[in-house]
């Protein structure tokens, strides 16, 4: 069973510019989550998608944008990206939403502004 | 206030020795589960046990357990036999019932390294 897949697995941006970042969670999961992972802020929840709805969105800036697609497949949108957009991004597949079901990640993209 | 607290920065443990990773979380929800997830330095988080809070018995996964303290709000991880694929973040996570956002919260991790 293939697992939680993120392309790509490192980018370098510009200021300024915009990226998209895709997830495809493993097969049968339709929740899929996006995390922030920076040295100083540690992990922190971007937003979730379940059945293509964003049903919880952490404490970011609307320049970070999400949606979902029929086949649970996930993208993540920053634009107008500023250094502090420097980060790992996580995403994490969920076969459910309750609060005892696992989630399991994918490798990460590495993003650098600069 | 913090949900999730891990009081260990860094930790060292010989090969093969017992090790205890420390965790304790708050939450008013009765409903939650407990999460544990390793980072080794490529980057990828590794999910290693789970524990609901109205499991009656401590999770066990392999090497790993989970010794889960409800009064005290704790739930530590032990990691039997240390190996030295064991070095990484350690990452203590809860996430609480749907009445809630319902999304992972993490604490700021534990570097375990494994000498031998």
């Amino acid at each position: 069973k293939a697992g939680v897949t993120q392309t790509p697995r490192y980018l370098i941006k510009t200021r300024g510019q915009q990226v998209t970042l895709s997830c495809s969670p493993i097969s049968g999961h339709r929740s899929v989550s996006w995390y922030q992972q920076t040295p100083g802020q540690g992990l922190q929840f971007l937003f979730e998608y379940f059945s293509e709805t964003q049903r919880n969105k952490g404490n970011f800036p609307g320049r970070f944008s999400g949606r979902q697609f029929s086949n649970s497949r996930s993208e993540m949108n920053v634009s107008t990206l500023e250094l502090g957009d420097s980060a790992l991004y996580l995403c994490a597949s969920s076969f459910r939403l309750e609060e005892n079901t696992e989630a399991f990640f994918g490798q990460g993209t590495r993003l650098t502004v600069v | 206030a913090q949900k999730i607290t891990q009081t260990q920065p860094g930790m060292f443990v010989q090969e093969k020795e017992a090790v205890t990773l420390d965790c304790t979380y708050d939450t008013s929800d009765p409903s939650y589960g407990l999460f544990w997830y390793k980072q080794p330095s490529s980057g990828e988080m590794i999910f290693l046990i789970y524990q609901g809070s109205y499991d009656q018995q401590n999770a066990t996964e392999g090497r790993y357990s989970l010794n889960f303290q409800k009064a005290r709000k704790s739930a530590n991880l032990v990691i039997s036999a240390s190996q030295l694929g064991d070095s990484a973040m350690y990452f203590c996570a809860m996430r609480e019932g749907i009445g809630s956002q319902g999304n992972l919260i993490f604490g700021k991790g534990t570097k375990l390294s494994v000498k031998p």
